[in-house]
């Protein structure tokens, strides 16, 4: 298996711009995370999915923040418009059972507002 | 909701000793405990975990102890190597899906 894999690995944006994230889970498993990474405030849960129904979404910043999960292999993050705050690295990572087994993170995407 | 303290935020320590990460729980119906490993510039990768179960568990040079009446759970790690030079983060889950993060342990094992 190839891992969980985020597109794109880097993003430069301007700001008020919209900007997509996108991941793909592992093959088999049934629940998938969002997180924000920042020196400020370390590893922060905006969202989760459970068999691509969002269960917990009290992390998402703003209204700004959307997420969705149209199908088992395939979720985006997306923001719009963007703003110099949300610079940051975002993890996708999906697990096999809700939160009691191994989160397997993607390599990230380092989003950087100007 | 579930709150994780870590601590220290820094460790240094020489190249052979011990390393010992130490990280409190708010909610008592957390039953799940892993500990991630984050190399700079890398994904978090797990290195160990522990369920509520279990007082105590080790592989090879890292253990985990959990001490449910205080919530709190411990990595240690001996013989350090520079390898072993990373941000660890513990975390905690109730079973529901959300995993909850400390805020990390910068180790650094100088030779």
């Amino acid at each position: 298996d190839a891992g969980v894999i985020q597109s794109p690995r880097h993003e430069v944006t301007e700001m008020g711009q919209e900007v997509t994230l996108r991941c793909k889970p592992i093959s088999g498993h049934n629940s998938l995370f969002w997180y924000r990474q920042t020196m400020m405030r370390g590893l922060e849960l905006l969202i989760y999915f459970n068999n691509n129904v969002p269960i917990d979404d009290s992390g998402m910043p703003e209204d700004r923040f959307s997420a969705k999960m149209p199908n088992a292999s395939f979720s985006t993050l997306k923001i719009q418009p963007s703003e110099p705050r949300d610079s940051a690295v975002y993890f996708c990572a999906s697990s096999r059972d809700r939160g009691l087994t191994e989160a397997f993170f993607g390599q990230g995407t380092r989003l950087t507002v100007v | 909701g579930e709150n994780v303290e870590q601590h220290p935020s820094t460790l240094s320590v020489q190249e052979g000793d011990s390393a010992v990460i130490k990280c409190t729980y708010s909610d008592s119906a957390s039953n799940y405990f892993p500990w991630y490993k984050q190399e700079l510039g890398k994904r978090p990768q797990l290195i160990i975990d522990i369920r509520s179960n279990v007082g105590e568990k080790k592989d090879q040079r890292i253990a985990v102890t959990l001490n449910k009446t205080a919530k709190h759970f411990s990595l240690h790690i001996t013989e350090t190597q520079p390898e072993d030079s990373a941000v660890y983060f513990c975390a905690a889950s109730i079973g529901s899906g959300k995993l909850q993060f400390g805020a990390g342990t910068q180790v650094v094992v100088t030779p």
